[in-house]
């Protein structure tokens, strides 16, 4: 697609529930990335891929949080027994190469919105 | 961690005025980024400038960097009141992944 895609838009789940939010980036960009963000805050790290390398889980929050990149491309970011403090954005994007030097620009979707109630 | 700390945490100005956003980051960087974000939704890359250059410009903004006191700052020309929304700063160092500040939120009244 022309960007990166992000479903679903929005999702509002019971506590305790596990959610499942997709990334689908641009074609060809070997790197993706998931932010979180809460309500006025700024963007918190969650993982990071980059090509068939090992994946940067430093930002991962707790063993509930996990994501996968099938193929090198579409991305699931999955959140198991969910909890309040679970609901905020989640943002993912891509870029053609990340880390190091690298000076690619990242290329944002538009989010999936997360109520756990 | 944050590594970019962005100041003001919020600017209100009048159309047509200039509006600059300070960025203060702690370790050493390959580049920084600065990013706006309308409505709380995804961000569009505005401007890069990297570790060995100390400004640039795109259209309406002009971004300085000094990495003897690891700062940035984004300056907005005659701003509109579509320049309304929070602007991000994103470092990276090393092999590690952008990392963003909190933001300025920018209000342009018209």
């Amino acid at each position: 697609g022309a960007g990166v895609s992000q479903s679903p838009s929005n999702k509002v789940t019971e506590k305790g529930k596990d959610v499942e939010l997709r990334c689908d980036p641009i074609s060809g960009h070997t790197a993706l990335y998931w932010y979180r963000q809460s309500l006025g805050q700024g963007l918190e790290f969650l993982i990071y891929f980059q090509g068939n390398s090992a994946p940067d889980k430093s930002g991962l929050p707790s063993d509930r949080f996990s994501a996968e990149r099938t193929g090198g491309s579409v991305s699931t970011l999955t959140i198991q027994r969910t909890q309040q403090e679970d609901s905020a954005v989640y943002l993912c994007a891509s870029s053609l190469a990340g880390g190091g030097y690298s000076g690619n620009t990242i290329y944002f979707g538009e989010g999936s919105w997360l109520t756990v109630v | 961690s944050q590594q970019g700390e962005e100041d003001p945490q919020a600017l209100s100005i009048q159309e047509g005025e200039n509006a600059t956003m300070n960025c203060s980051y702690k370790t050493s960087i390959n580049n920084l980024q600065w990013y706006r974000q309308n409505s709380g939704r995804g961000l569009v890359h505005l401007i890069l400038i990297r570790s060995n250059e100390r400004e640039k410009h795109s259209g309406r903004l002009r971004v300085t960097l000094d990495t003897s006191k690891k700062s940035s700052s984004l300056l907005i020309t005659a701003s509109r009141a579509a320049d309304t929304a929070s602007y991000f700063c994103a470092t990276r160092s090393g092999n590690t992944p952008l990392v963003f500040g909190k933001g300025t939120r920018l209000s342009v009244i018209a």
